[in-house]
């Protein structure tokens, strides 16, 4: 069965920091990767879905890369601001039909 | 805009009773996924569905079954709720391209909490 794990767990940053979370996962034979942002209380939203064939996805401040050879994503979010602050969820597909999740990085960036 | 709607944001239903989670999607996807999110366990897939009337158990779908009728709308039922079903339940959706899921989008939640 797929394991996704994340490290750090918790991350606190000053604003203006460049920053990295990592992902990653013990079956190598994934289609997609997809990482999610969580604010308390609320449902996930799609930051960025990396196909298993692309080595990286860019939105703004955001880039995600794809290592599925070595089983690793990192998440690096430029210039950081407090309207960051939430949990990052990273999750797979295999050959199933549903998301694998890791159990997030909770981010604070402090003003 | 992918638009997932669940029925309910926050929920309160007593031990015993049937509750129905309510999830509706406007584009046409045809996956559709049912999770549970709980502190220090992250989510857990209770059950999915890749088409009409058709349905798989995820990895806890004890306590729960579901339906989906239409295209659009997949409904979670907890048969006799329980208060260790007390949890943020979150629906999603995809599109089946090529044998395989495409960007999955998530609606709101739902906090249900069982007394």
């Amino acid at each position: 069965k797929q394991e996704v794990t994340q490290i750090p767990a918790a991350l606190s940053v000053p604003e203006g920091e460049n920053l990295v979370l990592n992902c990653s996962f013990t079956d190598s034979a994934i289609y997609n990767l997809q990482w999610f942002r969580q604010d308390p209380g609320k449902g996930l939203t799609s930051l960025l879905l990396i196909q298993s064939s692309q080595r990286e996805q860019t939105s703004g401040r955001l880039n995600a890369s794809l290592d599925k050879s070595s089983g690793r994503s990192t998440l690096y979010i430029a210039a950081s601001q407090p309207g960051d602050s939430a949990t990052y969820l990273c999750a797979v597909w295999n050959s199933g039909y549903a998301l694998n999740f890791g159990k997030g990085t909770s981010l604070l960036v402090t003003p | 805009d992918v638009k997932v709607t669940q029925s309910s944001r926050y929920l309160v239903k007593r031990t015993g009773e049937k509750v129905f989670l309510e999830c509706v999607q406007d584009m046409d996807h045809e996956n559709m996924f049912w999770y549970r999110q709980d502190p220090g366990l992250g989510l857990r897939l209770i059950y999915f569905s890749y088409d009409v009337k058709m349905k798989e158990k995820g990895d806890i779908p004890e306590g729960y079954s579901v339906s989906r009728e239409k295209k659009e709308r997949f409904s979670l039922i907890l048969e006799s709720a329980s208060t260790n079903q007390t949890s943020m339940y979150l629906c999603a959706s995809s599109a089946n391209s090529w044998g395989r899921n495409t960007e999955a989008f998530f609606g709101q939640g739902t906090r249900l909490t069982v007394v």
